[in-house]
């Protein structure tokens, strides 16, 4: 049963505009979500997260957005760049920032053109 | 950042032989490794989480028996695929945990069985 879901498995955007990627999870026991960017022949890196009390984080270029009524987050890339082509990974986790078992989604292959 | 180092990186063996895939943490001590599974087009799936010093804790439908995961000290934690089979062809990944909110990945494995 997949509870955390990413339903575009790609996305293609100019360099310069915004990047938005989107996951949705089924179980309101997550409470610290996560993001995590993956380049090939490399393990995925942390990227941004955000706790399920606030409902936006925001680091340099990197936004994600939480809708908890709609069990919905969003990573927005502004403005983006080619080297932010990569696999971006939604993670979900319950035990707050302590991270336990974490729920992934199946990643959105995200590649910026010039 | 934290860095985990995971060997190898691909692998093809013969059905029935074993296989073991080594993740270390260079840098910094870790009590907790996890290791997922990532079938293509599939998100990653976590197969036990990793305790320095005790037995690991398997998922649900998880064989421990045949995922034999050691974690004989704060820096190595090994994954050993017995008599292994074609179906359990996949990705393999370990991550570390460091003060308990943060997570760092290894590169993977790419186990091939013919």
């Amino acid at each position: 049963d997949q509870q955390v879901k990413q339903n575009s498995p790609s996305l293609s955007v100019q360099e310069g505009r915004i990047s938005i990627l989107n996951c949705d999870y089924t179980n309101s026991m997550f409470d610290y979500f996560l993001w995590y960017k993956k380049y090939p022949a490399e393990g995925p890196t942390f990227l941004i997260s955000i706790s399920s009390i606030k409902d936006k984080n925001e680091d340099g270029r990197f936004t994600v957005f939480l809708n908890k009524s709609a069990k919905h987050l969003s990573l927005h890339i502004v403005p983006s760049q080619p080297g932010d082509s990569a696999v971006y990974f939604c993670a979900a986790n319950s035990g707050g920032s302590t991270l336990g078992r974490l729920y992934f989604g199946r990643g959105t292959q995200l590649t910026v053109w010039p | 950042g934290a860095v985990v180092s995971q060997h190898p990186s691909w692998v093809i063996c013969k059905s029935g032989t074993s296989v073991k895939i080594e993740c270390r943490s260079l840098d910094f001590q870790a009590t907790t490794m996890f290791w997922y599974r990532q079938f293509p087009k599939q998100s990653l799936m976590l197969m036990a989480t990793s305790n320095e010093g005790s037995k690991a804790t398997y998922e649900q439908g998880v064989e421990k028996d045949k995922f034999l995961i050691n974690h004989a000290s704060l820096t190595l934690s090994t994954l050993t695929v017995t008599s292994a089979h074609p179906e359990d062809s996949s990705f393999y990944i370990c991550s570390a945990r460091r003060g308990g909110e943060k997570l760092f990945f290894g590169s993977g494995t790419q186990l091939s069985v013919l």
